[in-house]
């Protein structure tokens, strides 16, 4: 079976922290995502990477930046928090992009920023 | 915006099938339909996909008739563990991939 790992399940961070949220999968899978889910708004797509050092924006981009320089590991980064960054957050791996792709989700990782 | 429209909530009882009905009119030529699973603190989880007519497996069963335009997840004899988000997409590719709102079925003993 597919594993996405998430490193954290709670955090609690201050405003201002800069704040590492971890993901690795053990599938050798080429793409990862990060997502957000609040509340009434679904999911989020905030990046995604489909190559090692690759990176593209999703729809919500901004206040995050993204590291990948292992297949198996993609970082999320709030450089500065806020507390309108407290979300859960969704670390997403799948094998190819294609019309039939199957994404395969970690547990999440529920941020509080005070 | 999500492309697909589900019923917000659904009630049902334990041992009832349960069907979730999803529209996707302006489906692409090349999309497939894929069904999530989420439960509450946990990341959504793959339930089946399809392209057209019927595909089965041990956890669901999933309809899409000729025109594509709409499916439904069907769900046999569910009990209370089946209570979660049920999310219809249109599968254009990972990065294109969006989750709408989704639809809470509960089920009650």
């Amino acid at each position: 079976d597919v594993k996405v790992t998430q490193s954290s399940r709670y955090l609690v961070k201050r405003t201002g922290e800069k704040v590492f949220l971890e993901c690795v999968q053990d599938m050798d899978h080429e793409n990862m995502f990060w997502y957000r889910q609040d509340p009434g708004l679904g999911l989020r797509l905030i990046y995604f990477s489909y190559d090692v050092k690759m990176k593209e924006k999703g729809d919500i981009p901004e206040g995050y930046s993204v590291s990948r320089e292992k297949k198996e590991r993609f970082s999320l980064i709030l450089e500065s928090a806020s507390t309108n960054q407290t979300s859960m957050y969704l670390c997403a791996s799948s094998f190819a992009t294609g019309f039939n792709e199957k994404l395969f989700f970690g547990s999440g990782t529920q941020l509080s920023v005070l | 915006l999500a492309k697909t429209t589900q019923p917000i909530s659904m009630d049902s009882y334990e041992g009832q099938e349960v069907n979730i009905t999803c529209s996707h009119n302006n489906i692409a030529t090349n999309d497939y339909i894929t069904w999530y699973q989420q439960f509450p603190s946990q990341g959504p989880r793959f339930i089946i996909q399809g392209y057209k007519t019927k595909v089965t497996n041990e956890v669901a069963s999933l309809f899409i008739p000729a025109d594509r335009k709409s499916s439904t997840l069907s769900l046999p004899r569910v009990s209370l563990s089946d209570t979660a988000v049920y999310y219809c997409l249109e599968n254009t590719g990972g990065f294109k991939t969006i989750f709408g709102a989704g639809t809470r079925l509960f089920v009650k003993a």
